[in-house]
């Protein structure tokens, strides 16, 4: 069974920093991409940030750039997100995210369950 | 960037209707287009990947079409449990996007 459990969100004043993780079971983590998203209360969703399965390539939004670090430790099955200079517009429900692979016919992506980043004084 | 264009952006249907949902992009992203089903308070579930993959575990009566800059998700008989927004999504190009979504609502 896939699982992809997120922590460290939380309340965090402006101007400070979270580092997001999000640890992945159930398949070969270091064999796919993964990107982070995002949603803002109410709002759509948001795609932040991607890495390849090596970590050599690296796209971020540009509302994050410079500002967020998308990293990952395939020896442990990690994927983290460090949020630094964070602004009332970084509020949101944080998502790591494997893209749909087809294998044998079937064809799966598989979120994490989000975790809240509440960015207030 | 992409721009994804969903409409309607709600829409109110009974249990057994068709209903369809189109995506139109503001380029051609070949079929690198998936929808997503997202009830509240809950992550997003991915329906479709390249535009008509259904994935695993998703009912039939959901399928997508289309190519270029032309979708549609399509329910072919509508459940009391389809009740969601609905977000398609483009991973052609950096910057990934998403139409603002379509909030279905059951009659």
């Amino acid at each position: 069974e896939v699982q992809m459990l997120q922590s460290g969100g939380g309340l965090v004043k402006p101007g400070g920093s979270l580092r997001l993780s999000c640890e992945v079971s159930g398949f070969t983590f270091r064999n796919y991409i993964m990107n982070w998203f995002r949603q803002a209360p109410g709002k759509g969703l948001e795609w932040v940030s991607f890495i390849s399965h090596s970590g050599s390539s690296i796209y971020y939004a540009d509302s994050v750039k410079g500002r967020f670090t998308v990293s990952r430790d395939n020896a442990n099955n990690l994927l983290f997100l460090q949020m630094n200079s964070l602004t009332a517009e970084d509020t949101a429900v944080y998502y790591c995210a494997r893209p749909s692979y087809c294998d044998a016919g079937s064809c799966n992506a598989y979120w994490g369950q989000g975790v809240l980043v509440t960015v207030s004084s | 960037d992409i721009q994804l264009t969903q409409s309607p952006s709600s829409l109110s249907a009974s249990v057994g209707d068709r209903v369809t949902i189109t995506c139109r992009a503001s380029q051609g992203i070949n079929n690198f287009l998936a929808w997503f089903q997202q009830k509240p308070g809950k992550a997003p579930k991915s329906l479709i990947s390249a535009a008509s993959t259904l994935q695993s575990g998703v009912p039939s009566r959901f399928s997508g079409s289309g190519s270029g800059t032309e979708f549609t998700l399509t329910i072919s008989s509508l459940q009391s449990e389809d009740l969601a927004t609905y977000y398609c999504h483009q991973y052609h190009s950096y910057p990934y996007t998403f139409g603002q979504g379509t909030k279905l609502e059951i009659k």
